[in-house]
């Protein structure tokens, strides 16, 4: 079983430049989450979709982040314009489900360091 | 509103020896509780996790933990450690509907000969 896919897995930007992050989750997932690791803490999570709808994006800065999964299946974080504090690892996971019985599987993350 | 704290960032034992690495929860609700290992450049790779069904809860590479509601503690426990076990741990709490994890800052794992 393949597992969860993201891309990049390293991304240098300028301040106030945008990025995307991609990611595809693992085939019949229909939760998928987006975290952001700073280092020296632990994830936190950014939103939260069940198939393509946000079920939970109450710690997203939306006046710069944004993200989508329009068919259901993989999803795109955006961040426009970057801010130096915005450097961490974005992590992207899923499960079969909501509840907290299903694992969540993470992806190896994409690295983004903002000079 | 859920939090877990880890007590020590960093942690060194000598291989071996017995890993002890401790997470207390606060919880509104009867917490589901999870640890998970990050190796450097990965992704989280869940260990174990505690559904209210067994208090002591074992996990994979000979990890378990004990679920402990008069202390609100979940501290994980390996009886030898070996040198690949060195990596960083995540000890999460999840509560009410949605999966939503929220996790500790985590506990860096240094295994000496």
């Amino acid at each position: 079983e393949a597992g969860v896919a993201q891309s990049p897995r390293y991304k240098i930007i300028e301040k106030r430049q945008s990025v995307a992050f991609w990611c595809n989750p693992i085939s019949g997932h229909a939760t998928l989450y987006w975290y952001q690791q700073i280092l020296g803490q632990g994830p936190k999570l950014l939103i939260q979709f069940q198939n393509n709808g946000v079920v939970d994006d109450s710690q997203l800065p939306k006046d710069r982040f944004s993200a989508e999964r329009l068919k259901g299946v993989d999803s795109t974080l955006k961040i426009q314009p970057a801010k130096l504090e915005d450097s961490a690892v974005y992590l992207c996971a899923s499960s079969f489900e909501p509840g907290q019985i299903y694992e969540q599987y993470f992806g190896p993350g994409t690295r983004l360091t903002v000079t | 509103a859920q939090s877990v704290t880890q007590l020590g960032s960093h942690v060194s034992v000598s291989e071996g020896a017995l890993v002890l690495l401790r997470c207390n929860y606060s919880s509104s609700v009867p917490p589901y509780l999870f640890w998970y290992v990050q190796y450097p450049n990965q992704g989280l790779q869940l260990l174990l996790k505690y559904t209210s069904a067994a208090t002591l809860v074992k996990g994979i590479n000979g990890f378990e933990a004990e679920f402990k509601k008069s202390e609100t503690s979940f501290h994980l426990t390996k009886p030898s450690a070996h040198m690949s076990d060195a990596a960083e741990y995540f000890c999460a709490v999840s509560g009410g509907g949605g999966n939503k994890l929220t996790f500790g800052t985590g506990t860096q794992l240094k295994v000496e000969l």
